[in-house]
């Protein structure tokens, strides 16, 4: 199976901000890849789906990306409500995998 | 609006069983293949299994294969999580999740039910 490992593990940043979370997988999965935010005690939301298609109701300040086996997920500029953990996720078909998950704190 | 609602969470003994239900509405139920996640506590999202629409076909994760069994009745738009020989390591909020339309993304997420595997 596909493993994601996401970096940082956790990052500290100002509102306004531009924070970039980036998610290395271990073989080429071509651009399915998805980007989730989990706020404590709720489930997982969805906010970018293949690399970087923006899920409806989620701002455009949330962008995707990738360049070979590195998926990136940036926020534009940081606001309070995004503090958050942030998880990467894949699926070859058979399994789903999920990234380690990096956590978003505010200054 | 899509709503799913798991139950049947709960404290369980080693090597005991349970069964969780989830109960979807505000979609076509049996137009979308669902899933079920889990995750430990201060952990991240584990995928557990897959059912397609018909319920005629699923997978699971190896950790829980030839243990778990998932399961849908489409005639009450509620999806299945059997659970037998647990461990104390699946330990776990358990969710339910609808696929985003023919793909493995997962755009609604119920709310969780809290599974104890505890002597």
């Amino acid at each position: 199976a596909v493993q994601l490992t996401q970096s940082p593990s956790s990052v500290s940043a100002s509102v306004g901000d531009r924070v970039t979370v980036t998610c290395r997988t271990s073989q080429g999965i071509s651009s399915a890849l998805a980007w989730y935010q989990q706020k404590p005690g709720k489930p997982p939301k969805l906010l970018i789906y293949d690399a970087s298609s923006l899920e409806s109701g989620v701002p455009s300040r949330f962008s995707g990306g990738v360049s070979g086996t590195d998926f990136t997920l940036t926020i534009r500029s940081l606001q309070t409500e995004d503090s958050a953990t942030y998880y990467c996720q894949e699926s070859d078909g058979f399994s789903v995998t999920f990234g380690g998950g990096t956590k978003v704190e505010i200054k | 609006e899509v709503q799913l609602v798991e139950s049947g969470g709960g404290l369980v003994q080693p090597g005991g069983s349970l069964r969780l239900p989830c109960e979807a509405s505000g979609f076509t139920f049996t137009n979308y293949w669902m899933n079920w996640v889990r995750q430990a506590p201060g952990k991240g999202p584990v995928w557990v299994s897959r059912i397609n629409s018909d319920g005629s076909s699923a997978t699971y994760a190896d950790s829980v294969k030839g243990r778990f069994t998932i399961s849908r009745d489409n005639a009450k738009n509620t999806l299945y999580l059997q659970m037998n020989s647990l461990r104390v390591d699946d330990t776990a909020v358990y969710y339910c999740a609808k696929v985003r339309g023919g793909t493995d993304y997962f755009d609604s997420w119920g709310q969780g039910t809290l599974v104890t595997v505890s002597a």
